[in-house]
């Protein structure tokens, strides 16, 4: 079965940076769109980005415009997102999750990896 | 618009039925997906596409989608099916994903 596992919880200083993985098993990793979502606490879920790692090419909430990188190696089926100039309002669960190419919904999830900022 | 839009919370006594709704204009283009998220836990996808159910989903959840909304009904909620639910599509261009609002179902 497919499973999605990511790293673990994180504790950054403001102005940082954070890397999150998420390795993937038990399915083709290159022919799904690989996406972040996040849960700030008391907030909802938001979608940060996306990639498609057999074009090897993302992209992102425009919120999140110039402070992500959302990658991938599919030698090793694991994708990443990389946060940058971290603050106490990113602090929240990041989830990597997966959807077909040509849907709209995620049919599998990371468990999450908690970051704090804090200084 | 980008947005899709859910009531906030609804309550459902134990053994009846409850619907939760979500707007956009997105869904007048893209199927929705629907998701249970428990505390500590993540997401579950428990409605997909037209109404789709993943394999081991109760039949009690099912989905229906008309014009620029998407429903979700639980038929017979039970204690464990209280949990926050959301709705996720498209954006209108297509090459974003939203997700809605967010309802937290009570089961009283």
């Amino acid at each position: 079965q497919v499973q999605l596992v990511q790293s673990g919880a994180e504790v950054k200083k403001p102005g940082s940076s954070v890397k999150v993985s998420c390795k993937a098993s038990g399915g083709t990793f290159s022919s799904y769109v690989i996406i972040w979502v996040r849960q700030a606490p008391g907030q909802g879920l938001e979608w940060m980005g996306g990639i498609i790692p057999i074009l090897g090419t993302a992209n992102y909430a425009q919120k999140f415009q110039g402070r992500v990188t959302i990658s991938a190696d599919e030698s090793a089926s694991t994708g990443y997102m990389e946060l940058s100039s971290l603050r106490s309002e990113d602090t929240a669960v990041y989830y990597c999750a997966r959807a077909g190419y040509s849907n709209s919904w995620l049919d599998h999830w990371g468990q999450g990896t908690l970051v704090t900022v804090s200084s | 618009s980008s947005e899709l839009t859910q009531d906030p919370a609804v309550s459902v006594a134990l053994g009846q039925t409850v619907r939760i709704t979500c707007q956009g204009d997105s869904l007048r283009t893209y199927y929705a997906g629907w998701y249970q998220h428990k505390p500590g836990q993540a997401p579950l996808l428990v409605i997909y596409g037209k109404n789709n159910r993943p394999s081991g989903i109760p039949d009690r959840f099912s989905g229906s989608s008309s014009g620029n909304t998407a429903s979700l009904t639980i038929t017979g909620a039970q204690a464990e099916d209280e949990a926050d639910y959301y709705c996720n599509s498209r954006d209108s261009s297509g090459n974003h994903y939203v997700f809605g609002t967010g309802t937290k179902v009570t089961v009283l």
